[in-house]
């Protein structure tokens, strides 16, 4: 299947720094990509999603000043954890879909983002 | 898109067959069944999908009812590596929207 790498696995932080999150489709275009966070035994909850050229669309509660999300290309989204508090703390992942498999849409691997 | 309800977790032995249920009572007729897992600390993986008719892949079958109001996803012999949440979903394939988790089934597969 279509491969969606992101980088880096990990971050720790100190509070107060930004982190900045790669999200690439390798082998496919993605004019549009997903950027969920999850908590610890909880399921996914997308946060934004991120349109190539054009603004992206955030979630109701998600505060798109303190989540930035760039989508100059149409393989690469980054999302910008800005002024990062521990609450921030949590596993990122983002996801495109690839349209010549049927739109399936496909993961990377997640950052484990920790903020001390 | 169409609620599905899930049981939170289930126990297979290595070796044997496990059967993941999904109830989607709502599902709409242009609505397919997709499945995906996630393994403990990694992005979810894309199992399998169907419409209406039964499918099969290197990794699983998906077994849809007559009405589609339910589904199974089937690992036919499972390993411990199959270990992780299974996540039913239900959606309009909408090539501009995403795709919506509920909490799934977790699945340990024991030796």
């Amino acid at each position: 299947g279509a491969v969606v790498s992101q980088h880096p696995s990990r971050v720790i932080c100190k509070s107060g720094t930004s982190v900045k999150i790669e999200c690439r489709s390798l082998d496919f275009q993605a004019t549009t990509m997903f950027w969920y966070r999850q908590f610890p035994k909880q399921s996914l909850m997308l946060m934004a999603t991120s349109n190539e050229g054009s603004k992206a669309t955030y979630e109701q509660g998600v505060e798109k000043d303190k989540f930035l999300i760039n989508h100059a290309s149409l393989t690469l989204s980054t999302l910008t954890v800005t002024s990062a508090h521990p609450e921030d703390s949590s596993f990122y992942i983002c996801s495109a879909r690839d349209l010549r498999a049927e739109g399936k849409l496909f993961f990377g691997s997640g950052t484990q983002l920790s903020v001390l | 898109d169409a609620k599905t309800t899930q049981p939170p977790s289930m126990d297979c032995a290595e070796g044997r067959a496990a059967n993941l249920p999904c109830n989607h009572s709502t599902i709409s007729g242009n609505e397919y069944v997709y499945w995906y897992r996630q393994i403990h600390s990694q992005g979810p993986q894309y199992i399998i999908h169907g419409l209406k008719n039964n499918e099969t892949n290197e990794m699983a079958s998906l077994i849809i009812t007559e009405d589609r109001k339910s589904s199974t996803l089937i690992l036919p012999h499972a390993t411990l590596r199959d270990t992780a949440v299974y996540y039913c979903i239900v959606r309009v394939d909408n090539y501009g929207q995403n795709f919506v988790f509920g909490p799934g089934t977790r699945l340990s597969v024991l030796p």
